[in-house]
């Protein structure tokens, strides 16, 4: 699977949008773009993914690039809860494995 | 109802013991995965299985064997422990083209 490229970490105002982003320039044709979160001492948690369009969810948001090689994960008003670790992963549909990277930690502020 | 579903949730045990985790999902899904995320925080694959048949084996010792006695379980048993096992270990199942489900995770301490 090809690799993605994320910030370490950012911030966010609670209420605001999170806009997170990942590079992916080496996405092959038939590799979707997933993206999940951690939060603390949890099982990572599915947010979202897509191929080449745009999709939203109860959760997120996925802007997908029109070359596919780059995307962002939109939390439109982001809360205190929100704070965590997400990743950016490429994954074909296979049963193959989901390699996660170090993913953005993101803190969400008062 | 939980969804992925693990025990025990917490493993405190000497070095050289063996011990068992179990892993249960209710979703119908065809593949499981065992992940380990070390102190550092960093969550990397250990096994893959599709439909009970083992896909993936990331180099991990074999003192680590896991099972799937049906589709919906995936156990890992693991012989002689040694502190550097010592971590969270995570189950997790998905659909070929979905995203995965994972477990509220195994806390395995080696004394």
């Amino acid at each position: 699977d090809a690799k993605t490229t994320q910030p370490t970490s950012m911030d966010c105002a609670e209420g605001r949008a999170a806009n997170l982003p990942c590079n992916h320039s080496t996405i092959s044709g038939n590799e979707y773009v997933y993206w999940y979160r951690q939060i603390h001492s949890q099982g990572p948690q599915y947010i979202i993914h897509g191929l080449k369009n745009n999709e939203t969810n109860e959760m997120a948001s996925l802007i997908i690039t029109e070359d596919r090689k780059s995307s962002t994960l939109i939390l439109p008003h982001a809360t205190l809860r929100d704070t965590a670790v997400y990743y950016c992963i490429l994954h074909t549909g296979t049963a193959s494995k989901l390699t996660f990277g170090t993913g953005t930690r993101l803190q969400v502020t008062l | 109802d939980t969804a992925v579903s693990q025990t025990p949730k917490y493993l405190v045990t000497q070095m050289g013991n063996d011990k068992s985790i179990k892993c249960e999902q209710n979703l119908g899904h065809d593949t499981m995965y065992w992940y380990k995320q070390d102190s550092k925080k960093f969550l990397k694959i250990m096994f893959s299985y599709n439909n009970k048949e083992l896909i993936i084996n990331e180099t991990v010792p074999n003192r680590f064997s896991p099972k799937s006695p049906d589709k919906a379980h995936l156990n890992l048993h693991i012989n002689s422990l040694e502190l550097g096992d010592s971590a969270v270990y995570f189950c997790a199942s998905r659909t070929l083209t979905g995203g995965a489900f994972f477990g509220q995770g195994t806390r395995l301490t080696v004394v």
